[in-house]
């Protein structure tokens, strides 16, 4: 089915460690974000890519970084993983660049864990 | 900037009970509002979204919400809950000055017991 597919579903890292987080679209859409979802917090924007290209920060960006490789892709990077990088990360795509009028289609998520 | 708040973290109810899950937000301009939902260990699914047009606004799986501009509020309701309805919501605000970002409030847990 189409839709956005992360890898790798779960993944434990000894901090320090760096890793990247994979993300791709099959629905042709220009727009993809990097989420992280902490309990009683919600979901926060970390970086975001409004078009192919271009790659913006978002709520909470430090310790991270990013990469549009294509249209289809955005990868998240963790260069020096904290434990307060413990978390659910989420990737997301939106049909348009204006995405207000559309919302987002969410991915399943990589659930994290820094020891 | 806009923000969304959801005034209760948790909300448990009886099956078939009515329910309602509270969102207010704040914007200077123009708003859109949408509802999603998250069931245990997967990603989010849009419910529903309000754009413009008729206030009331009906989603998937029986859920409608209500658009109040005077009250900043845009409350999530399902007339009678199913056991299968137990999930996270969240309530999300954008508007043209975002771009192409949502805004998510903190999410509310419904659980829906026998």
């Amino acid at each position: 089915n189409a839709g956005v597919t992360q890898t790798p579903k779960f993944q434990v890292l000894k901090t320090g460690q760096s890793m990247t987080l994979q993300c791709a679209q099959d629905m042709n859409h220009n727009s993809m974000y990097w989420y992280r979802q902490d309990p009683g917090m919600g979901l926060r924007l970390i970086y975001y890519s409004a078009s192919e290209g271009t790659t913006d920060k978002g709520e909470v960006p430090n310790g991270y970084n990013v990469s549009r490789l294509n249209k289809r892709e955005f990868s998240l990077r963790l260069e020096s993983a904290a434990p307060s990088q413990t978390s659910v990360y989420f990737c997301a795509s939106s049909e348009f660049t204006q995405s207000y009028r559309y919302g987002y289609t969410f991915g399943s998520g990589t659930r994290l864990t820094v020891v | 900037a806009q923000s969304v708040t959801q005034l209760d973290s948790q909300v448990p109810v009886f099956e078939e009970a009515p329910v309602e899950l509270r969102c207010n937000y704040s914007s200077s301009v123009s708003v859109y509002l949408f509802w999603y939902v998250q069931y245990p260990n997967q990603g989010l699914q849009l419910l529903l979204k309000y754009l413009s047009g008729s206030t009331l606004v009906k989603g998937i799986n029986g859920f409608e919400a209500e658009f109040n501009k005077s009250q900043t509020s845009f409350h999530l309701r399902k007339p009678s809950v199913h056991i299968s309805d137990t999930a996270e919501y969240f309530c999300a605000v954008s508007d043209q000055n975002s771009g192409s970002r949502l805004t998510f409030g903190e999410g509310t847990q419904l659980t829906v017991n026998p």
